[in-house]
């Protein structure tokens, strides 16, 4: 059962322009939602999240935006840079702390 | 300032063989968890431990698995009689406090051959 779907398994975008990664989540109790960047053999790094209350948090040349009706989010880079090419993870917290995570999306910003 | 540290970074067991993966948390944090990723999927929860206490380890299998927080030391996740399908990338994630952000380790490679 995917609760937490990022059904774009790969992004390519042009430096300099916006890439928008995109996560649907089917559990309406979720209350917080996390975004994760991963390189190749590292840990996920904590990029930025946002409460299940607001609708959009801004940090830097991030954004992440949230459509509870439409149990939507999705995650605004602008302007892209080379150094942006990685796995972009979107998390949602439950009970307990527990993140569920989507697969994933690899996002490619060709210089 | 230390993030949350892993090893080994690589293991290499045979089948039936005891896999031990160790996780020291940020400093300051005292809550630990550890996810499991398979190839081409994302990171799926397996245990959450404070020092001392297993407080949900719905994620882990029921058999084979077992993790502990003791209140000196590292965090362990033990696995014993590994098989092959074992074989995966195990994070763990450490926060300050409940509905805190997570941080993540570099993760612990384990083949199974």
């Amino acid at each position: 059962d995917q609760q937490v779907k990022q059904n774009s398994p790969s992004l390519s975008v042009q430096e300099g322009r916006i890439s928008i990664l995109n996560c649907d989540y089917t559990n309406s109790m979720f209350d917080y939602f996390l975004w994760y960047k991963k390189y190749p053999a590292e840990g996920p790094t904590f990029l930025i999240s946002i409460s299940s209350i607001k609708d959009k948090n801004e940090d830097g040349r991030f954004t992440v935006f949230l459509n509870k009706s439409a149990k939507h989010l999705s995650l605004h880079i602008v302007p892209s840079q080379p150094g942006d090419s990685a796995v972009y993870f979107c998390a949602a917290r439950t009970y307990g702390n527990k993140l569920v995570f989507g697969a994933g999306t690899i996002l490619r910003v060709k210089s | 300032n230390a993030g949350v540290m892993q090893n080994p970074r690589h293991l290499v067991r045979r089948r039936g063989q005891e896999a031990r993966l160790r996780c020291s948390p940020m400093k300051g944090h005292s809550h630990v968890y550890w996810y499991r990723q398979l190839p081409e999927e994302g990171l799926k929860f397996m245990v959450y431990l404070q020092k001392e206490n297993i407080i949900d380890e719905s994620g882990m299998p029921k058999e084979r698995f077992s993790a502990e927080f003791p209140k000196e030391g590292p965090s362990i996740l033990r696995i014993q009689q590994v098989v092959r399908g074992d074989s995966a990338a195990y994070f763990c994630a450490s926060s300050r406090a409940l509905e805190e952000t997570q941080y993540f380790g570099p993760g612990t490679r384990l083949l199974v051959l």
